[in-house]
């Protein structure tokens, strides 16, 4: 699978965009790009996959460059129930198994 | 709907003995993960089931580790003579298998066991 590359940490005002950025320079040409989060003491949480085309859903949108080299997920109006680690990850459709491969993520850190 | 459930949350252990982990998900869901999660640190793949095909056990650490799927739905993951390094929040995911050959659909994950080792 694709590395990716993400800042360890960021932080949001509340009621601010949150716009988390995303590094996959090496994705090939059939791996989709998926977010999650975890918040303190669950699980991961999914937030929102594309391929190639910009996507949005009721937690966020999801801004793909047109190379596919980056991504930028965007929480319009941040609060305080966002605070959590943010992953991305790159992942071939056809690899059933191992690969949901989560780095280091970026903890974001929404202020009052 | 009902999420992916694990049982039990919490649990405490001494050195030597065995655990058992449940997992049960989400309805309907065919892909079946379990991960590994230690202090601070990212998911470690275990093992992986998908209908009725072999599971993927690449991600299993050593053959103190085993898991079991029944009837397509819970998952057990079981763990002989448990040492300190065991310790670790251990997390099921379940998906659906979108389409034959695609496997795209997102993972949705239980709040994990919290297994300490003593």
């Amino acid at each position: 699978d694709a590395k990716t590359t993400q800042p360890p940490s960021m932080d949001c005002a509340e009621g601010r965009a949150a716009n988390l950025p995303c590094n996959h320079s090496t994705i090939s040409g059939n791996e989709y790009v998926y977010w999650y989060r975890q918040i303190h003491s669950q699980g991961p949480q999914y937030i929102i996959h594309g391929l190639k085309n910009n996507e949005t859903n009721e937690m966020a949108s999801l801004i793909i460059t047109e190379d596919r080299k980056s991504s930028t997920l965007i929480l319009p109006h941040a609060t305080l129930r966002d605070t959590a680690v943010y992953y991305c990850i790159v992942r071939v459709p056809n690899n059933a198994g191992n690969m949901l491969t989560f780095g280091g993520g970026t903890r974001l850190m929404v202020k009052p | 709907g009902a999420g992916v459930s694990q049982s039990p949350s919490n649990k405490v252990t001494e050195k030597g003995k065995d655990v058992e982990l449940r997992c049960d998900p989400i309805s309907g869901h065919t892909a079946l993960y379990w991960y590994r999660q230690s202090l601070g640190q990212g998911l470690e793949f275990l093992i992986y089931f998908q209908g009725n095909s072999a599971p993927d056990k690449s991600g299993l650490p050593s053959d103190r580790f085993s898991a079991e799927r029944t009837g397509g739905s819970v998952s057990t993951l079981t763990i002989q003579r448990t040492q300190q390094e065991d310790s670790a929040v251990y997390l099921c995911a379940s998906s659906l298998r979108s389409q034959p050959g695609l496997y795209n659909s997102p993972l949705h994950f239980g709040n994990g066991t919290r297994l300490t080792v003593t």
